[in-house]
């Protein structure tokens, strides 16, 4: 069966400082992976998602970055946090050759910035 | 464009009462429905799904039918429990993507009080 992880759980940051989430995928190949962000009590925003290796597809302007260096291996990262980039964010893959599909979501990392 | 529209809570219910959660969508061609649930702290799980006009999604109590001609697709359980209290994303699927790119509405929140 296909699972998804993301890491770390948590992550406090100070203000200025750099960022690297990381969600990787198992049990499938060739997935479509998506970032998303989740303000306090808000719906989801799509921050980023991919159809391939190296092929990233932006959503919102904004500091983030997403990468995908491997296959099922999908990375946000930031030079440097703003306090506006608090929130949840998840990270979620779907069947690449099959349309109409759901996403499914890993369990999500919640950050902090100070 | 596609947009889905949830009814906004957040609902509260006792235990054991009936729950309706309204979500109505537009769309062009012919997308699939999803009803997804996040657990306080944790990502979206997904719950039921229906790919065509009638069908019916049903998971864990919890029932939605496809309705094309109010172009609906409503969450439904017979008798809530207090572990039901969540929060519930209706979405859909772009008919022709094969981003399997997912249009979510706002969430609604759950509370179920024994």
């Amino acid at each position: 069966s296909q699972t998804i992880h993301q890491w770390p759980a948590t992550l406090v940051q100070p203000v200025g400082s750099p960022l690297s989430l990381e969600c990787t995928v198992e049990g499938t190949s060739n997935p479509n992976l998506y970032w998303y962000r989740q303000a306090a009590g808000r719906g989801l925003q799509l921050l980023f998602y991919s159809v391939g290796i190296g092929q990233i597809s932006s959503e919102v302007p904004q500091n983030l970055s997403a990468s995908r260096p491997q296959d099922r291996q999908f990375i946000l990262s930031s030079k440097k946090l703003l306090l506006s980039d608090s929130g949840f964010y998840l990270c979620a893959w779907s069947v690449l050759t099959e349309r109409n599909q759901p996403q499914h979501f890993g369990d999500g990392t919640r950050l902090s910035i100070l | 464009g596609n947009s889905v529209t949830q009814m906004e809570g957040p609902v509260t219910l006792s235990e054991e009462a009936f729950l309706t959660i309204n979500c109505t969508y537009t769309a062009t061609g012919y997308p699939s429905l999803f009803w997804y649930v996040q657990y306080p702290g944790e990502g979206l799980q997904l719950l039921l799904k229906a790919t065509k006009a009638d069908d019916k999604g049903s998971n864990k109590g919890f029932e939605a039918t496809y309705r094309k001609e109010t172009t609906s697709f409503h969450l439904e359980k017979g008798s809530v429990q207090v572990s039901d209290s969540a929060v519930y994303f209706c979405a859909l699927s772009k008919g022709n993507n094969a981003g399997n790119m997912l249009t979510f509405g706002g969430g609604t929140r759950l509370m179920v009080k024994p």
